[in-house]
């Protein structure tokens, strides 16, 4: 069955220090990767995407995610966070070739204290 | 106003009634998406339209019933639902398929006494 794991329901980082948000999938073939945010009181928000070439993928507040094939994983990341990086974080996959249907993890809330 | 707006934000409803949620998007874009988010659940999808024809309905209770009158606007109408049902319903388009990154709206919080 497919598949979305972020196995931490909560991460804890102070502010300045790097953070990781993990996320794997169970998926077959090569899917789309995406990594959204979601704030208090609003809707998700897009953070950036894997659809092919470097394992590195760079988006937006100076978020990164690394793709490892081999694992199956799709680990969010940032050098150094900020207290207001503080928010639910779902990382989410779309199978190939097409298809409208995203397969969204439960979420993994980030808490950065100051 | 830009984005994908969602009415009302807040909705408190009897199982008896039956109600309407609405969502609009400005960005020209051509699939729209109906998910509910349960604290602690991931998101579930509900219904995506492509073009207003519908392209997924993932096993969703007849109690919610969508509508696609256009490109730019989705309901959900809602009647007889039960306490379980109280979620926040998400609202989101896309341009296509595939590699195309969703845009959400802001929800809404629907209560079901």
């Amino acid at each position: 069955a497919q598949s979305v794991a972020q196995p931490e329901d909560q991460v804890n980082v102070a502010e300045g220090n790097p953070l990781t948000v993990k996320c794997t999938y169970s998926v077959s073939g090569n899917p789309y990767l995406f990594w959204y945010v979601q704030y208090p009181n609003r809707g998700l928000q897009f953070l950036l995407k894997y659809i092919t070439g470097d394992n590195l993928v760079k988006g937006s507040y100076g978020f990164e995610a690394e793709f490892n094939k081999s694992q199956t994983s799709f680990h969010l990341k940032k050098p150094s966070a900020l207290v207001s990086d503080s928010a639910l974080y779902f990382c989410a996959v779309r199978e190939r070739p097409g298809g409208f249907k995203t397969i969204f993890g439960a979420g993994t809330r980030l808490f950065v204290k100051a | 106003e830009t984005g994908v707006t969602q009415t009302p934000r807040h909705l408190v409803m009897g199982m008896t009634n039956k109600k309407s949620l609405k969502c609009e998007q400005h960005l020209g874009h051509n699939a729209m998406y109906w998910y509910k988010q349960s604290a602690k659940k991931p998101l579930e999808l509900m219904f995506v339209y492509s073009l207003e024809e519908r392209v997924e309905n993932n096993s969703v209770p007849s109690r919610f019933s969508p509508e696609c009158p256009n490109s730019s606007h989705l309901f959900l109408h809602l009647h007889t639902l039960q306490p379980e049902d109280s979620a926040l319903y998400l609202c989101a388009s896309s341009q296509g398929d595939r590699e195309d990154e969703q845009f959400f709206g802001p929800g809404t919080r629907l209560t079901v006494l």
